[in-house]
């Protein structure tokens, strides 16, 4: 069984711009989450879907959003690029709401500069 | 809220021997999970180990047990017969059961290293 698969690795891209993240869960898996990594914040939660709703959101601005697809498929923007949302963006999946073992992917490494 | 302390930024043990990683939190919360997860340097989160707060057993995993005190909020993490392989940084992680609301929150991690 295939992981979770986080496209693309790596990112590099100019203030002001625009970013657009890619998770494929676990074949099965209909519970997304999302989490920034960097050294000064650590980890921290952005926000999960589950059957194409969002279901929780973390204390971060609207610049960051996020979509579900009907093959469980998850997608994060990030807008207005800042400095500091140069992190480790990565995904995790659980197989459903009761199930409380999240598989992560290898993450997005986001540079802004 | 939820908070997850993890007190030692970094420790070393030689190879085979044993090592505790140490982890506290905070909650007012009855129903929830702790966790510790491994992220080796390919950044995968990896889960080591999973403690049920409703269980008082403490959970183990081949080399890997933990000791959970439920009054003490606290939640440590122990490797026998450490292995170079477990070289990594070790997160503890809290996860209530609130529907609508299983996020992960997170300690800032113990980066652990295994001396040959």
């Amino acid at each position: 069984k295939a992981g979770v698969t986080q496209t693309p690795r790596y990112l590099i891209k100019t203030r002001g711009q625009q970013v657009t993240l890619s998770c494929s869960p676990i074949s099965g898996h209909r519970s997304v989450s999302w989490y920034q990594q960097t050294p000064g914040q650590g980890l921290q939660f952005l926000f999960e879907y589950f059957s194409e709703t969002q279901r929780n959101k973390g204390n971060f601005p609207g610049r960051f959003s996020g979509r579900q697809f009907s093959n469980s498929r998850s997608e994060m923007n990030v807008s207005t690029l800042e400095l500091g949302d140069s992190a480790l963006y990565l995904c995790a999946s659980r197989s459903g709401l009761e199930n409380t073992e999240a598989f992560f992917g290898q993450g997005t490494r986001l540079t802004v500069v | 809220a939820q908070t997850v302390t993890q007190s030692q930024p970094e420790m070393s043990v030689q190879e085979a021997e044993t090592v505790t990683l140490s982890c506290t939190y905070d909650t007012s919360e009855n129903n929830y999970y702790l966790f510790w997860y491994k992220q080796p340097p390919s950044r995968q989160m990896i889960l080591v180990i999973r403690q049920e707060a409703y269980k008082q057993q403490n959970a183990t995993e081949n080399r890997f047990s933990v000791n959970f005190q439920k009054a003490a909020k606290s939640f440590s993490l122990k490797i026998s017969d450490s292995q170079l392989g477990d070289t990594a940084m070790y997160f503890c992680a809290f996860m209530r059961l609130n529907f609508g609301n299983e996020k992960l929150t997170f300690g800032t991690g113990t980066r652990l290293t295994i001396i040959p």
